[in-house]
């Protein structure tokens, strides 16, 4: 299986502040990746796929790039409301694995 | 906009079986691949069994190949997960989530607000 690997842990940041999150396969993944949000006490918002693209409706202060191993998701001008859990995952192959999560807190 | 319900979580001895359920509505749900995803108690996300629209194909994780079950009707609109054998790794809240496709992409666009399993004696 490819294991996904996301950095930091944990990111302290300030409203207005820009951030970028970091996540790394085992093995390629080509442009097979996807981003999600996920705040306390709700399901995951599904916010990038294929690396790049934003889902409809989604802010355009998220953006993704990468391809191959090493990926990132950059969020700027944070809000109040961006302070969250994100979590990369990889669909190229079987079992379609995600990252352990990035908590992003004030 | 697609909506999601599961329901049918509860609390189960070791060794027991749970169905789940998921109606789907805001979407026609019988042209997308429909997955199963859970979350560990405070932890990560994991993929566990997925099915085409069809239900030609079905898939499942390792960890619940040949105890979980994955099913659909597309005229209740309707998608299913029946749990056997469980243990309390099983712990986890279920989420249904939609596929962007008919025939899987392996990404979830859209989430239910999740069923909670809990296996314990």
């Amino acid at each position: 299986d490819i294991q996904m690997t996301q950095s930091p842990h944990t990111l302290s940041a300030s409203v207005g502040d820009r951030v970028t999150i970091t996540c790394r396969a085992s093995q390629s993944v080509n442009k097979w990746l996807a981003w999600y949000q996920q705040k306390p006490g709700q399901a995951p918002r599904l916010l990038i796929y294929e690396a790049s693209t934003l889902k409809n409706g989604v802010s355009s202060k998220f953006s993704g790039s990468g391809s191959g191993t090493e990926f990132t998701l950059t969020i700027s001008s944070l809000q109040p409301d961006d302070f969250a859990t994100y979590y990369c995952q990889q669909y190229k192959s079987y079992s379609y694995t995600f990252g352990q999560g990035t908590k992003l807190e004030i | 906009e697609a909506q999601l319900a599961e329901s049918g979580g509860g609390l189960v001895q070791p060794g027991g079986s749970l169905r789940l359920s998921c109606t789907a509505s805001g979407f026609n749900f019988a042209d997308y691949a429909m997955h199963w995803v859970r979350q560990l108690p405070g932890k990560g996300l994991e993929w566990v069994a997925g099915i085409n629209w069809k239900s030609g194909f079905t898939g499942y994780a390792e960890s619940v190949t040949g105890r979980f079950t994955i099913s659909r009707d597309n005229v209740k609109n309707s998608l299913y997960l029946q749990m056997n054998s469980l243990t309390p790794d099983d712990t986890a809240l279920y989420y249904c989530a939609k596929d962007p496709a008919a025939s899987e992409e392996y990404f979830f666009d859209s989430w239910g607000q999740g069923t909670l399993v809990t296996v314990s004696s």
